[in-house]
């Protein structure tokens, strides 16, 4: 099976508090590529990160940071100093190939809530 | 630039109307993708275009009809839809030139939030 799997389904956090959001996922291949997007109460999906499989490296941007690791199948994301603005779902997605085109199989998502 | 933009933002329809949602961009991307989303669950592929055809249909009902008139637009066409089709329905692209397994982002509109009565 192809799948995302976010255990989570909501956190409660106060404002600063660091919060790391679990995302494990399971492929048959051994090339692939996954990404995280947020979904604020407006509703659009915003873009992340996107991470192929052959780049274990973890990334920071500014408060957030990523780890990725192939032996645990894992890609979960840290936010630090969490601010009322990252109240929003946090969705992990898998990349798939069907019928020459790439599709995304997102995780149940997240939902997170920094309290002022 | 990453936008895609969506029309109408709202849309409330009975079960006999006809109506279409739009979605554009301008970022030259050659692949677009629809998708549903229900309150409090994931976004669930609908259709996609690659290169104004369509590439993936995920068995979709024919009350649901997908429109690429040109490289920059997609409409998705409306008709005897049911109260459970109500969602948030999103517009996303990419750039669609990558090769496989090198999958592009996908960027997503701001969603049409579709009642149907």
């Amino acid at each position: 099976a192809q799948k995302v799997t976010q255990a989570q389904t909501e956190i409660s956090v106060v404002e600063k508090e660091d919060v790391t959001l679990d995302c494990v996922y399971e492929t048959r291949d051994t090339t692939y590529y996954l990404f995280w997007y947020k979904q604020p109460p407006s509703g659009e999906l915003v873009f992340l990160i996107r991470r192929n499989s052959f780049d274990e490296q973890n990334e920071i941007s500014g408060r957030y940071s990523w780890n990725f690791q192939k032996s645990t199948s894992s890609f979960n994301f840290t936010i630090t100093a969490s601010q009322v603005v990252d109240s929003a779902v946090y969705f992990c997605a898998l990349s798939l190939t069907q019928g020459g085109s790439e599709k995304l199989v997102f995780g149940k998502g997240t939902k997170l809530t920094v309290n002022p | 630039d990453t936008e895609v933009t969506q029309t109408p933002k709202h849309l409330v329809m009975g079960m006999t109307n006809k109506k279409s949602l739009k979605c554009e961009q301008h970022m030259g991307h050659r692949a677009m993708y629809w998708y549903k989303q229900k309150a409090k669950k994931p976004p669930e592929l609908m259709f996609v275009y690659s290169y104004e055809k369509l590439s993936i249909n995920e068995s979709v009902p024919s009350r649901f009809s997908p429109e690429c008139p040109n490289s920059s637009l997609l409409n998705l066409h409306l008709h005897a839809l049911q109260p459970e089709d109500s969602a948030l329905y999103l517009c996303a692209s990419s750039q669609g030139t990558s090769g496989i397994p090198d999958p592009d982002t996908q960027y997503f509109g701001p969603g049409t939030r579709l009642t149907v009565l």
